[in-house]
């Protein structure tokens, strides 16, 4: 299987800040990356696929990059409603893996 | 509306059996993969397998497959998963989820997880 692991685990940032989030596949998985939010209760909810590509209604300062074994996940001028966990999964190959998640929350 | 709607959360014995259920509505139900994910409390996502509802094609993870069972009724628009002997380690959230076919730029088919049931929660305690 492929692992994804991300870093950090957790990430503490203010209103308005930029924030990064890397995940690292342990072999290369071309562009075949996805990135889930997910809050607290609640189902995840998918921002980007294929690496770069924002989901229909995500908000634009969500954005993804990468390719390879790594990529990340930029999120420009934090909201209230951006603090969760975000989880990146590759789609290269069976059985589709997640990272461990990033959990982001208010300094 | 495009949705999946779970049955409810259940609580059993280990040793018992148990089937959970996603209905989908607002789509072509059979024409778009649903898989099933799972999240212990407090850690993170674990992909179990996939169906298609047209034709019941199958693809399990290998680190679920001797212990689930995963199937459709296309004629309810109804994925199911179920276990026929549970384990207090099967304490969890459980995850429907479509699957959103894309073409990456190499002209290779892929996919993401677009839509998603709100969970049904699974407790084996005796």
């Amino acid at each position: 299987d492929i692992q994804m692991t991300q870093s950090p685990s957790s990430l503490s940032a203010s209103l308005g800040d930029r924030v990064t989030i890397t995940c690292r596949a342990s072999e290369t998985i071309s562009g075949f990356l996805n990135w889930y939010q997910q809050k607290p209760g609640k189902a995840p909810t998918l921002l980007i696929y294929g690496a770069s590509t924002l989901q229909s209604g995500v908000p634009s300062r969500f954005s993804g990059s990468g390719s390879g074994t790594d990529f990340t996940l930029t999120i420009n001028s934090l909201q209230p409603e951006d603090f969760a966990t975000y989880y990146c999964q590759q789609s290269f190959s069976m059985p589709r893996t997640f990272g461990q998640g990033t959990k982001l929350d208010i300094k | 509306e495009v949705q999946l709607v779970q049955s409810g959360a259940e609580v059993k014995k280990p040793g018992e059996s148990l089937i959970i259920s996603c209905k989908g509505s607002g789509y072509t139900f059979s024409s778009s993969w649903i898989a099933w994910v799972r999240q212990v409390p407090g850690k993170g996502l674990e992909w179990m397998g996939i169906i298609y509802p047209g034709d019941s094609d199958i693809t399990y993870n290998p680190s679920f497959e001797d212990h689930i069972t995963i199937s459709v009724d296309k004629s309810i628009a109804t994925a199911y998963v179920q276990w026929s002997s549970l384990k207090a380690s099967d304490t969890a959230m459980y995850y429907c989820a479509r699957r959103l076919n894309y073409y990456h730029s190499s002209g290779r088919l892929s996919d993401a997880y677009d839509i998603w049931g709100q969970g049904t929660m699974v407790i084996v305690s005796s």
